[in-house]
């Protein structure tokens, strides 16, 4: 996890309600990530951001928003609009380009209720 | 069409014995290939990062090889410990692209005393 916060760990949600989930690192990495994990798939992006005050859709945007006000958070909310994000969220950060370690946080998992 | 392929999806073995996870991608362009480990409801750990010109890395009892040639890769892990009961993640990178993490669906590995 090192030096990367998720929280929370677990989060519940009833339909038609919006939840942000914190992503906070220490680690002066300029990129950040966020991605879904479904069972049996891997890693899907959301949302990654280079810089502060900018970010860029993944594969996967809709219903979700994020906002890069400074360097070291990253928060990801899902709005009513996505229709099944029953799912473990994972923050990631990154150095730069080259091969430099992706760093993962601990997790989030929503549940919708 | 899934762009990196990971086998077997399962797996159950021995305490102390060896097993060999593949990866196969279809990434163009290819910058580095990484192996981590997520134990369950955790985030990913790196366990090895390789380029083009590296054939093979360790991470203690932990073996990656990559052929660039054939675009394929495989992790080796020697004499399993009851620790190493997770599910390996094979992700490719691709060249200049920051957002451009292709992730495999993983292989779940369990160790059985």
């Amino acid at each position: 996890d090192g030096g990367i916060t998720q929280s929370p760990k677990y989060l519940f949600r009833k339909e038609g309600q919006n939840v942000t989930l914190s992503c906070e690192q220490n680690l002066n990495h300029d990129a950040m990530y966020w991605y879904r994990q479904d069972p049996g798939q891997g890693l899907r992006l959301i949302y990654y951001s280079q810089i502060v005050n900018d970010f860029q859709k993944g594969d996967i945007a809709e219903g979700y928003s994020v906002s890069r006000e400074k360097k070291e958070s990253f928060p990801l909310t899902v709005t009513s609009a996505q229709k099944n994000p029953t799912a473990f969220y994972l923050c990631a950060t990154y150095p730069g380009s080259g091969a430099n370690v992706l760093t993962f946080g601990a997790g989030s998992r929503l549940t919708v209720l | 069409k899934n762009q990196v392929e990971q086998s077997p999806q399962s797996l159950i073995i021995l305490e102390g014995k060896n097993c060999t996870l593949q990866c196969n991608y279809t990434v163009s362009p290819f910058s580095n290939l990484r192996w981590y480990k997520q134990d369950t409801g955790r985030g990913p750990v790196s366990l090895t990062i390789m380029t083009f010109s590296e054939n093979t890395k360790s991470n203690g009892r932990y073996t990656a090889t990559l052929d660039a040639d054939t675009k394929q890769s495989s992790l080796h892990i020697t004499a399993s410990q009851l620790s190493d009961s997770a599910s390996y993640i094979c992700v490719v990178a691709q060249t200049d692209s920051w957002g451009k993490f292709q992730f495999g669906a993983g292989t779940q590995v369990v160790v059985t005393p």
